[in-house]
């Protein structure tokens, strides 16, 4: 039973290009969340989906960044323009509808903005 | 909403020795409180968790112990050894809709174990 997946594991951009990001929930998994870690920092709640609905997006910034769970494929994150301050560790975690509070999480993306 | 408060922000052992990570939150609604332990440049693993209907939980030698009153829980680890050398985090849970948990982080303890 393979774990809650992303990639890439390494992404680069330059300012002002776009960083999309892809995760892959466990199987069987219906919720995903989406943290974003700055160095030396915890872990941010970003946004919440399940298949085909963004159900919580308080914790995500208004501008530039979106979210999207299709029917068929991995949970996406976009971040468009991108600047500096985005660059961080972006964590996705997956949970059942059993076990609904437990969470776990990928490996995540490393994304480095020059 | 939800402020998680952790301390030490680094903690330094001696192999064998036992090893306290204390956290406070603020939100009454917080019902599950799990920890996870994060190596450098790998992903959070939940190493334990307690829910708000127990006071204490034991895993091997990691126990959890959650004070709803005071509205703080600590992780203890017992006869530490350099593997458990990490960053641990705790978290508490913010209920959503539709059945989902957003996690409040601290920010962290860099345990060191030294032989």
């Amino acid at each position: 039973n393979a774990g809650v997946m992303q990639n890439p594991r390494h992404l680069v951009r330059r300012r002002g290009q776009e960083a999309r990001l892809r995760c892959s929930p466990m199987k069987g998994h219906s919720h995903v969340y989406w943290y974003r870690q700055l160095p030396e920092e915890g872990l941010k709640f970003m946004v919440y989906l399940q298949k085909e609905n963004i159900i919580d997006e308080s914790g995500m910034p208004k501008e530039r960044f979106s979210a999207e769970f299709p029917k068929e494929g991995p949970s996406i994150l976009r971040i468009q323009q991108v600047v500096r301050g985005d660059s961080a560790a972006y964590f996705c975690a997956s949970s059942s509808g059993l076990a609904k509070e437990t969470q776990y999480f990928g490996p995540g993306t490393r994304l480095l903005v020059l | 909403g939800e402020n998680v408060e952790q301390h030490p922000s680094t903690l330094s052992v001696q192999e064998g020795d036992s090893a306290v990570i204390k956290c406070t939150y603020s939100d009454s609604a917080s019902n599950y409180f799990p920890w996870y332990k994060q190596e450098l440049g790998k992903r959070p693993q939940l190493i334990i968790d307690i829910r708000s209907n127990v006071g204490e939980k034991k895993d091997q030698r990691i126990a959890v112990t959650l004070n709803k009153t005071a509205k703080h829980f600590s992780l203890h680890i017992t006869e530490t050894q350099p593997e458990d050398s990490a960053v641990y985090f705790c978290a508490a849970s913010t209920p959503l809709s539709n059945s989902g948990y957003a996690l409040n982080f601290g920010k962290g303890t860099s345990l060191l174990v030294t032989p």
